[in-house]
């Protein structure tokens, strides 16, 4: 089975740009979840998103956004890019099914590599 | 926030040698993942203890989880520089998603 896989790995962009990162889950996985990481707040949740639903949301702004499309393939979205938004953008899925009470395993994509200049 | 923290931050021993490493965290908790990551690339999944399992092995990799005290520690056994690496351990997920700790760095040294 193939793995998370994520586009693109490297982006540079500027400051007040907007990018959008995409994010293929595992087959038959449809709980899809964004970390950033970056060397000063480490990892952060983003969101999560399931049946194209985002149910949760981490302590991030609004030019933050996301989607899941039916296929559960995900994209997110920074608009006017700031330079504290550099960072490693980490997409997981895993199997979870609605209403389970323990989350399952996340299986991480490589990550997209985000640089604002 | 953060949830976990690990101890220590860095690490580094000899090949050969068995690498320990700590993780606390706050709340309560459903299950607790330990991930490991190579020079900021993706995470990878080592293992996921549940809240009524006490101990958990995986090849050279034994976790245990003391609820109790808010802690879980990862032995990896008999290390390899291969194993070089950041090592994080996570609880929740689902919907509220992963909360991380800031991760031990682990070298091995030849």
């Amino acid at each position: 089975k193939a793995g998370v896989t994520q586009t693109p790995r490297y982006l540079i962009k500027t400051r007040g740009q907007q990018v959008t990162l995409s994010c293929s889950p595992i087959s038959g996985h449809r709980s899809v979840s964004w970390y950033q990481q970056t060397p000063g707040q480490g990892l952060q949740f983003l969101f999560e998103y399931f049946s194209e639903t985002q149910r949760n949301k981490g302590n991030f702004p609004g030019r933050f956004s996301g989607r899941q499309f039916s296929n559960s393939r995900s994209e997110m979205n920074v608009s006017t890019l700031e330079l504290g938004d550099s960072a490693l953008y980490l997409c997981a899925s895993s199997l979870r099914t609605s209403g389970s009470f323990n989350a399952d395993t996340q299986y991480f994509g490589p990550g997209t590599r985000l640089t604002v200049l | 926030s953060q949830q976990g923290e690990e101890d220590p931050q860095a690490l580094s021993i000899q090949e050969g040698e068995n690498a320990t490493m700590n993780c606390s965290y706050k709340t309560s908790i459903n299950n607790l993942q330990w991930y490991r990551q190579n020079s900021g690339r993706g995470l990878v999944h080592l293992i996921l203890i549940r809240s009524n399992e006490r101990e958990k092995h995986s090849g050279r990799l034994r976790v245990t989880l003391d609820t109790s005290k808010k802690s879980s520690s990862l032995l990896i056994t008999a290390s390899r520089a291969a194993d070089t690496a950041s090592y994080f351990c996570a609880t929740g997920g689902g919907a509220d998603g992963l909360t991380f700790g800031k991760g031990t760095h682990l070298i091995i040294q030849p």
